[in-house]
């Protein structure tokens, strides 16, 4: 089965303090991995589309990496503006194009 | 350009009464989506549509739920009767033909059973 983990659950950090956002998957053969930003009370934002390992894809302050079993959100020097949750996901190749998503990454930035 | 849109943006009722949600893609968008997120959950597709026809309904709970979209613009998802595990937040997403690289979200509808 189609799965996507994403860790930590939630990630508390200090304006400033670099840190990243893991999410992991497990679908035979992967054709894209996306990530989304949601704020409270809306709809995901997309981020990123990553298409095979060792691309990278960089916006501001993050920037997104994949390997063949995980990708990366890393975030550099954030900003409360930050302050959002991240949610990975993947295309599952069977049938109609579909994303599955995994739970998302609660980030706080403190000023 | 107009985002998304979905109507209403709360709704509240009790159990085992009927509820619909409204949404109004993207102009010109051919395929649409219909996600259910539950509080601290990524959300998980319902329904997607190609124009009028459904292309993937997998994951929907046919016996109480229904969803149409009509003539390939505005959509509406129906849940009859309502039990308490359908509290979540519905999301209307849409994309340009055959593209599920960027999806496009409307804020959406915040369904509380009680």
């Amino acid at each position: 089965e189609d799965q996507v983990t994403q860790s930590p659950e939630a990630l508390r950090l200090q304006e400033g303090e670099s840190s990243s956002l893991n999410c992991s998957y497990t679908v035979s053969g992967l054709r894209g991995l996306f990530w989304y930003r949601q704020d409270p009370g809306k709809g995901p934002e997309f981020l990123f589309t990553l298409y095979s390992a060792g691309e990278e894809k960089e916006k501001e302050r993050l920037k997104a990496t994949l390997t063949k079993k995980e990708s990366f959100l890393h975030i550099t020097a954030p900003k409360p503006e930050d302050s959002a949750t991240y949610l990975c996901a993947v295309q599952v190749p069977q049938g109609a194009q579909k994303l599955v998503f995994g739970q998302g990454t609660r980030l706080t930035i403190n000023p | 350009e107009a985002g998304v849109a979905q109507s209403p943006r709360y709704k509240i009722i009790e159990k085992r009464q009927s509820v619909a949600f409204w949404c109004n893609p993207i102009s010109g968008h051919a395929t649409l989506y219909w996600y259910q997120q539950i509080l601290g959950q990524g959300p998980k597709l319902l329904i997607q549509f190609q124009n009028n026809g459904v292309v993937d309904d997998s994951q929907l709970p046919k016996d109480r739920f229904s969803a149409e979209r009509l003539k390939g613009v505005d959509s509406t998802l129906k849940i009859q009767p309502a039990k308490l595990e359908d509290s979540a937040v519905y999301l209307c997403a849409s994309s340009a033909q055959g593209s599920v690289e960027k999806l496009f979200f409307g804020s959406g509808t915040q369904l509380s059973v009680l």
